[in-house]
């Protein structure tokens, strides 16, 4: 498949434990975050997203949480399984602007 | 079934050539968005339309070229002038006020 992320941070966690992803934003005027998965040779799919006015938003086995006073942004993966392996991306956007990407994190599941 | 269908899936182009790469959608969606990825560096924004006939440049518009005539279709063409065009790319598209993107499955193109 093709390489999406040659040079990306690692994370490499057991299988059933969890993860945690971070990011770090860009712009504090920014309102609307979601976080991408992205497996090999694919698009991103839609995993999550939290509004600024909001600090924590569960969904199935993941959770967002946005610290705005830092602008940090992370992603937590309850029970990690194989199928979660991939590049996770968060992005940003303020209004009806084109979404930002950070630069991603793999996150690599051991069996 | 409703989708973002990009075209071809891999792409081969010799030096000092034009190429085109295809974006079709069939979601009614009003913006549609081209980014460039390459390892280490996440999706960068090329160009992006709201409407037809209207298109805005992104962060690395140099050596692109797009076209808006239809809702359902936003083509991306890379030109001689892009200096190193060897890149994954992504369509995306949304509805105007909504949030969430829908992208492709992307066009991997290589410079031989």
């Amino acid at each position: 498949g093709e390489s999406v992320g040659l040079h990306l941070p690692t994370l490499s966690v057991q299988e059933g434990d969890n993860s945690i992803i971070n990011c770090a934003y860009s712009n504090s005027a920014s309102d609307y975050f979601i976080w991408y998965k992205q497996e090999s040779g694919k698009g991103p799919q839609f995993i999550i997203d939290i509004r600024s006015n909001m600090d924590k938003r569960q969904g199935q086995r993941v959770t967002v949480l946005l610290n705005k006073t830092v602008k940090h942004l992370s992603l937590q993966i309850a029970a990690t399984q194989p199928g979660d392996s991939a590049v996770y991306f968060c992005a940003e956007t303020r209004g009806n602007t084109p979404l930002v990407f950070g630069k991603g994190t793999r996150l690599s599941v051991i069996a | 079934d409703g989708g973002i269908t990009q075209s071809p899936k891999y792409l081969f182009r010799k030096e000092g050539q034009n190429v085109t790469l295809s974006c079709e959608q069939n979601l009614n969606h009003d913006a549609m968005y081209w980014y460039r990825q390459d390892p280490g560096q996440g999706l960068r924004l090329i160009y992006y339309s709201q409407i037809v006939n209207d298109f805005q440049k992104g962060d690395i518009a140099e050596g692109y070229s797009v076209s808006r005539e239809k809702k359902e279709s936003f083509p991306l063409t890379v030109t001689s002038a892009q200096k190193n065009p060897t890149a994954f790319y992504l369509c995306a598209s949304k509805i105007q006020g909504s949030d969430g993107y829908t992208f492709g499955s992307g066009t991997r193109l290589t410079v031989v």
